[in-house]
């Protein structure tokens, strides 16, 4: 599975728009892009997957570049609620296991 | 309703006892997992059952035997605990193997002392 490389940690204001950006360089074709993230404390959590094409879900939307090595997840609004641990993952979809490197710690402040 | 539980949410055992880590999933997805997350929060699978059947067993020490009696449970039993089995064991649900959304539940920690 190809690697992704992911800023540490970051830093959003509260109610404006978070930017996670993702590299993944190796991608091959029938890899997808997934991201998940993990509040303290809690399980992960998924949040949206994408191929090709950008995608949008209630949570967030996720822009793949179009050579896709690289991705970006937005959380439009940020709430201080979304502050967590945000995994990139990519693999096939027909080998669905997952796994997370350090991810990047967002935190959203008031 | 908690979609994917798991009991206990805290363990703390001696070296070389045997114990054992319940969960349930009301969703009624087909596939369940274990997952292991280490105290730098890698997470990796561990198991992954579809149907009671086991379908993904990632090289794991034989000390550890999930058992699934439906498929809405999986179980995870440890015998000879070790303290580098100290971790946050997560149990986690997905409709098919192939389904991209899995729900995890609130994991286990264990502690080996």
């Amino acid at each position: 599975d190809a690697k992704t490389t992911q800023p540490p940690s970051m830093d959003c204001a509260e109610g404006r728009a978070a930017n996670l950006p993702c590299n993944h360089s190796t991608i091959s074709g029938n890899e997808y892009v997934y991201w998940y993230r993990q509040i303290h404390s809690q399980g992960p959590q998924y949040i949206i997957h994408g191929l090709k094409n950008n995608e949008t879900n209630e949570m967030a939307s996720l822009i793949i570049t179009e050579d896709r090595k690289s991705s970006t997840l937005i959380l439009p609004h940020a709430t201080l609620r979304d502050t967590a641990v945000y995994y990139c993952i990519v693999l096939k979809s027909a080998d669905y296991k997952l796994s997370f490197g350090a991810g990047t710690t967002v935190t959203v402040r008031a | 309703d908690t979609a994917v539980s798991q009991t206990p949410k805290y363990l703390v055992t001696q070296m070389g006892n045997d114990k054992s880590i319940k969960c349930e999933q009301n969703l009624g997805h087909d596939t369940m997992y274990w997952y292991k997350q280490d105290s730098k929060k890698f997470l990796k699978i561990m198991f992954s059952y579809n149907n009671k059947e086991l379908i993904i067993n990632e090289t794991v020490p034989n000390r550890f035997s999930p058992k699934s009696p439906d498929k809405a449970h999986l179980n995870l039993h440890i015998n000879s605990l070790e303290l580098g089995d100290s971790a946050v064991y997560f149990c986690a649900s997905s409709q098919t193997p192939q389904t991209v959304e899995a729900f995890f539940g609130q994991g286990t920690r264990l502690t080996v002392v």
